[in-house]
């Protein structure tokens, strides 16, 4: 079956970065988009950007322009998504998503399980 | 872009049908059928309710179903049970390699 399995929960200080993966089973990896989606505590759902995991061409959201970084590694069926200059308002639950057309047109079909990163002194 | 407006809170009895709205503008929902539904309850990832306005993938009820009207998309839930009472977000593509996503409508079961 489909999975999305993220890395564990992290803590990092102010200015930090963090790096969170995303690895992929059950598909073809490649054939897919992986969408960054993020919550705050109590908060909605805010679009990060997007990777093509075969071409690993890139778009991201105007407000994670310059501080996000999306990769891949088709070898081992992951992504990656690095948040740089870390702020406390950066505190979420980070999650990676599957997309089959790109821009969501079919819907983000499949949730990783969702990365918590707390930014704190 | 700025998010898409659903409305905060939205509530039913069991059997019930209750909608809820998702307004954008001229760029995102009034120019694009690329509309998608989440159902969302708390702690979990988000699941897949609703794409391309009104389809429904593979393995959710007929229950759910949505619409759109110019600048504005809804989601209908009929026959509310209790297991529909979670957190719904509406998304759309926005033009410009973009994608939006709506502030979130919490659905309460009465």
């Amino acid at each position: 079956q489909v999975q999305l399995v993220q890395s564990g929960a992290e803590v990092k200080t102010p200015g930090a970065s963090v790096k969170v993966s995303c690895k992929g089973s059950g598909y073809s990896f490649s054939g897919y988009y992986i969408h960054w989606v993020r919550q705050a505590p109590g908060q909605g759902l805010e679009w990060m950007g997007r990777m093509g995991s075969n071409s690993g061409g890139t778009d991201y959201a105007q407000n994670f322009q310059g501080r996000v970084t999306m990769t891949r590694d088709t070898s081992i069926s992951t992504a990656y998504m690095e948040l740089r200059s870390l702020r406390s308002d950066d505190t979420a639950v980070y999650y990676c998503a599957r997309d089959p057309e790109g821009f969501t047109q079919r819907g983000l079909d499949y949730w990783g399980q969702g990365t918590l990163v707390t930014v704190s002194s | 872009q700025s998010a898409l407006t659903q409305p905060p809170s939205a509530s039913g009895s069991p059997g019930q049908s209750v909608t809820i709205s998702c307004t954008g503008t001229s760029s995102d929902v009034g120019n694009y059928d690329y509309v998608s539904w989440y159902k969302q309850h708390p702690g979990k990832a988000p699941k897949l309710m609703i794409y391309e306005v009104s389809k429904r993938p593979s393995g959710v009820p007929d229950r759910f179903s949505g619409s759109k009207s110019g600048y504005t998309a809804s989601l209908t839930v009929s026959g509310l049970q209790t297991e529909d009472e979670a957190d719904y977000y509406c998304s759309s593509f926005g033009g410009s390699s973009n994608v939006i996503f709506g502030g979130g409508t919490k659905l309460t079961v009465l």
